[in-house]
Parts: structure tokens; sequence; C-alpha cells
């Protein structure tokens, strides 16, 4: 079984540019999470999608990040513009339903440089 | 609210030691908890999750954890530690009403000596 693939896994730009990440969750999972992992730090959730709705993005910063899940398949997570400070690593997860007790399985990231 | 504390953001020990990854957490619900390893450039991978029923969690690769509502904690071992065990850890927490948002701590990085 495939996991949850991500694209790209490395990106480099100069600040105020646009940059968007994508993820395809693991087949017939209908919750996607987008997480955001700091260096040295946890991840902490961006946006948790139940198909195609946005159920949690409190902590997602509405005045330049934004996402969508069409289809409720794939997702995208875009930032415009990105500022220094959104250097780190991007993680999406996927999980079967939408109980707290579902295991998340997570892709390998993209790292996101922006200088 | 929710929050996790993991002790030592790096512990060192020798090929075959015991390995010992602390983890608190703060709950006003009954939580579920999770241990989850990152190998570099790598996806986070699940060891083991707590939800009910019995305290010692057996997960992969070898490790347990047991789960102390009195000390709110939960902490991670495993009884001879493997050169590939070299890896960040992280302990998580949810429930309630939070649904599937983990609380991350922030990480135990786990160093293995020959």
């Amino acid at each position: 079984e495939a996991g949850v693939v991500q694209s790209p896994r490395y990106k480099i730009i100069e600040k105020k540019q646009p940059v968007a990440f994508w993820c395809n969750p693991i087949s017939g999972h209908n919750t996607l999470y987008w997480y955001l992992q700091n260096l040295g730090q946890g991840p902490e959730l961006l946006i948790r999608y139940e198909n195609e709705e946005a159920v949690d993005d409190s902590q997602l910063p509405k005045d330049r990040f934004s996402a969508e899940r069409l289809k409720g398949v794939d997702s995208t997570l875009k930032i415009q513009p990105a500022e220094l400070g959104d250097s780190a690593v991007y993680l999406c997860a996927s999980s079967l339903g939408w109980h707290a007790t579902d295991t998340q399985y997570f892709g390998p990231g993209t790292r996101l440089t922006v200088l | 609210a929710q929050s996790v504390t993991q002790l030592g953001s790096h512990v060192s020990v020798s090929e075959g030691a015991l390995v010992l990854l602390r983890c608190n957490y703060s709950s006003s619900v009954p939580p579920y908890l999770f241990w989850y390893v990152q190998y570099p450039n790598q996806g986070l991978q699940l060891l083991l999750k707590y939800t009910t029923g019995a305290t010692l969690v057996k997960g992969i690769n070898g490790f347990e954890a047991e789960f102390k509502k009195s000390e709110t904690s939960f902490h991670l071992t495993k009884p001879s530690a493997h050169m590939s065990d070299a890896a960040e850890y992280f302990c998580a927490v949810t429930g309630g009403n939070q649904g599937g948002k983990l609380i991350f701590g922030q990480g135990t990085e786990l160093s293995v000596k020959p």
C-alpha cells in the first residue's frame, strides 16, 4: 500500500514569492491534515479536512496561507507571499476516519527555505 | 487545553542499554497518547498508542509505554537499544472534542553509541 505522497520534497524561494505544496493521502483515507514543523520542534496542526470540509483551520494564518482539498482526495497548501519565518517542514498526514484514536500516517514532508 | 512535555531534548545510550524517554502530559479530558519516531528526512511513524484499556502498550521495534494517570506520564522504554533506534521521538496527546488534532511535545533525539 502506497503511503502519503508529498511534493516537492524541497523548495527554495525568495521572500515575497508564492509557493505551493501538494499532498496525496493514502487511498480511502477521509481525513487529511497539514502540519508545520519548525526546526527542533514537534509538528503543529495547521488545518484538518474531513473529506472536502475544513473542520479545523484555527491555526492557519489566513492572511497568507490557504488550502484546498478538491473532491476530497488530494490537497494543496499555498503561501502567498512567503516570509523568512515560513522556513520549515510542511507535513501532510491522513487517517481513515475522523476519530481521535485513528492513526495518522505522515508523508515525508516538504522542506521550505525562504531566502 | 492539552499539552505535552518531553524531558530531555537529547538522550544518549550505549548499544544494548535500556532506553527511557520521558513524556508528561496535561489534559482536562481522558487522553489518548501516542509515540511517533522520525528518522532524518522522513515523516513520522507511529510506534504505539494508548486509547483505553490496558495501560501497558506494546509497539513496534520492541518499544513499549505505560500510561500512568496518577503521574500524568506516558514514558517510552526499550530493554536493549540498537544502533537503528537512533532517531527523533515525539510524544503526542489528543482527546475529548479535539478530534484528530495531535498536540506534540518538542521531541527527544536519541543517540546510540557502539
